[in-house]
Formats: C-alpha cells, sequence, structure tokens
C-alpha cells in the first residue's frame, strides 16, 4: 500500500517570502514523487518530479523539491512567494516498479500568498 | 501538440441516471487512467486503460465503467448515479514507458441532485 500526507490545509505566507508545502510518503519500495498545482475549476497542472538522481529536483515556476529518504518526505519550495502562486497544491506518489500508472494523491494543501 | 480535452466541463445528472465522460488523450499518449475528485480532496484512482483493456483499478463499484478506442480516447460510464458521485472527473494520458510524463485534463464537473 502506498500514501501521502500533506499535514497543513492552508498555508498562508507573504509576497516575497520563502513558501514551503509539506508532503510526506509511504511506499514498500522506491518511489517516484511529483507536484500538481491546481487552479479554481481546472485540472492538475505538473510542477515537478522525483525518479532518481539528485534529491534537489527543480520544477516550473521557480519550485524546487527536496527528497529526502530517511524522512520520507518530499516538501515543495519557492525562495521566492508570488501572489499567482496562490492555489491548491497536491504531492502525489507512484510505486517505481508498479503495474498501470496509479497516482496516489496526498488531501492537498491551499497555498494563499498575500500581497 | 494538444493537451488532454475532457467533455462536457459541467454535467447535472439526477440519482439513478447513467453519465458518460469523454477523453481525448494528448497526441502521442496511448494510456488513460480516470480520476475522482470529491470536493476539498485530493484526486482517487479509478482505472487505467492500455490498448484498450482496463489494467489497473482502483477502489470503485463495477458500476464505474471504462472505454479506451483504437485512437486512444476514452469513455468514463456511471451507472445509477449516487449523490456521492458529485466530483470533478480528472482524466490522465501518458506515453508508454515514462512513466513520468503525465498529461491531466481540465475535467469533467459532474453534479448529482
Amino acid at each position: 500500500a502506498q500514501s501521502v500526507a500533506q499535514p497543513e490545509d492552508q498555508v498562508n505566507v507573504a509576497e516575497g517570502n520563502p513558501l514551503t508545502v509539506k508532503c510526506t510518503y509511504s511506499v514498500s519500495g522506491n518511489p517516484y514523487l511529483f507536484w500538481y498545482v491546481q487552479y479554481p475549476n481546472r485540472g492538475l497542472q505538473f510542477l515537478l518530479k522525483y525518479i532518481t538522481g539528485d534529491n534537489l529536483v527543480k520544477g516550473s515556476y521557480g519550485f524546487e523539491a527536496e527528497f529526502n529518504k530517511s524522512q520520507t518526505s518530499f516538501h515543495l519550495k519557492k525562495p521566492s512567494a508570488l501572489v499567482s502562486d496562490s492555489a491548491l497544491y497536491f504531492c502525489a506518489v507512484r510505486l517505481l516498479k508498479a503495474a498501470g500508472n496509479k497516482l496516489t494523491f496526498g488531501g492537498g494543501t491551499r497555498v494563499l500568498v498575500k500581497p | 501538440e494538444t493537451g488532454v480535452t475532457q467533455s462536457p466541463t459541467h454535467l447535472i445528472k439526477t440519482r439513478g441516471q447513467q453519465v458518460t465522460l469523454r477523453c481525448s488523450s494528448q497526441s502521442g499518449h496511448n494510456t488513460v487512467s480516470w480520476y475522482q475528485q470529491a470536493l476539498g480532496q485530493g484526486p482517487q484512482f479509478i482505472f487505467q486503460y492500455y490498448r484498450e483493456e482496463e489494467n489497473g483499478r482502483g477502489n470503485f463499484p463495477p458500476r464505474f465503467s471504462g472505454l479506451q478506442f483504437p485512437n486512444y480516447s476514452s469513455e468514463l460510464n456511471v451507472n445509477a448515479l449516487e449523490l456521492d458521485d458529485s466530483a470533478l472527473y480528472l482524466c490522465a494520458s501518458s506515453p508508454t514507458g515514462k512513466i513520468e510524463g503525465y498529461t491531466f485534463g481540465s475535467g469533467t464537473r459532474l453534479t448529482v441532485v
């Protein structure tokens, strides 16, 4: 079984300040890890992924995430948040060798960036 | 390249009715997955189709069924609609062998009354 936890329902940050959205996962094997963003009444937009290699992954729109195997975490970060980053963020995991393309998502974290 | 397109964007149905949602995959993608996103929750995997056959299924009852066509487009059918089926239904396509290459559509918002 695999699961994803996003412990914060909402994160508030002032524009220009660093943004961190937390994610921890549980899988019995090596994971693929993803971050997606969702704007109101829209589908999911891909931000970044970790497959293998460097633990620090850089993605779209200035976002990055750090894979920490010992802490089973994959926190999303942005050094300087913008008001336009206000959205719903989802962390997802997939087993490296699982059949099919099933993604298991966390419950989501709403990010509010205030001017 | 075109992305994943879903239709309709919004739909209202009555409890007990049947509904069909449609998805056109991104060009070059031959695997399609469907997800249900209830309000305030993360998406839940329904099932996946590859080469016109279901090859993975989540914890959803048999009244949720699907099809994939030779052009890789797909349908999600839900019979005997229940109020709890109200959700955003997302389609995602990916190319074979590139598991990280998911592309999601904007979804169909289904409301069951």
